[in-house]
């Protein structure tokens, strides 16, 4: 079953905008991470936030959480084209204990037009 | 340093066949998941290994099984092909209870 939600389910930019992306989920959890996906292709994963922590940057990349809303949101700060592609969160479930699995959202698709 | 690694790429079945696909975890990684992604879907959990165990499951069928090697590398394998099958199945590896996962570029299976 899918833990979390992604919105929008599509998003369309030009280069050089801001985009957003909005995640929320269901249960406790230990940790959200947010992966991206090319045409269908294996997930490189981007970052990832621990449920102590509020925000974190990485690069053009902003990610928050909100523990109390269950939700997350990913900045792309600054697109290109090239950022083109498919963006999950995944949740690592509060109730593993002594090892972890993600949980994964359907996705957002974004369209960076140069 | 390689990657995650999934082999075949590409596969056709026929419904009723039954199908193995591999995977190598990233160099010094000893915890393999896999994960099936319908097309428009995000991946769900099948099942992951670690020492060589079935450590944790996902709501798959008992068609679907895996394996896990001395060395880390996994399988999967899925009996009795159904058309709902069809999906790109992804190689995550991790180390122990280390929650970051990499991923392979996965293997399409198409059943017909």
């Amino acid at each position: 079953s899918q833990q979390g939600e992604e919105d929008p389910q599509a998003l369309s930019i030009q280069e050089g905008e801001n985009a957003t992306m909005n995640c929320s989920y269901k249960t406790s959890i230990n940790n959200l991470q947010w992966y991206r996906q090319n045409s269908g292709r294996g997930l490189v994963h981007l970052i990832l936030i621990r449920s102590n922590e509020r925000e974190k940057h990485s690069g053009r990349l902003r990610v928050t959480l909100d523990t109390s809303k269950k939700s997350s949101s990913l900045l792309i700060t600054a697109s290109r084209a090239a950022d083109t592609a498919s963006y999950f969160c995944a949740t690592d479930d509060a109730r593993n204990s002594g090892y972890s699995t993600l949980t994964f959202g359907k996705g957002t698709m974004l369209l960076v037009s140069p | 340093d390689a990657g995650v690694t999934q082999s075949p790429t590409h596969l056709i079945k026929t419904r009723g066949q039954q199908v193995t696909l591999r995977c190598s975890p990233k160099s010094g990684h000893d915890t393999v998941s896999w994960y099936q992604q319908a097309l428009g879907q995000g991946p769900q959990f099948i099942f992951q290994y670690y020492e060589e165990e079935e450590r944790q499951r996902g709501n798959f069928p008992d068609r679907f099984s895996g394996h896990q090697f001395p060395n880390y590398s996994s399988e999967l394998n899925v009996n009795a092909l159904l058309l709902g099958d069809s999906a790109l199945y992804l190689c995550a590896s991790s180390l122990g209870t280390e929650t970051e996962a990499f991923f392979g570029q996965g293997t399409r299976l198409t059943v017909v």
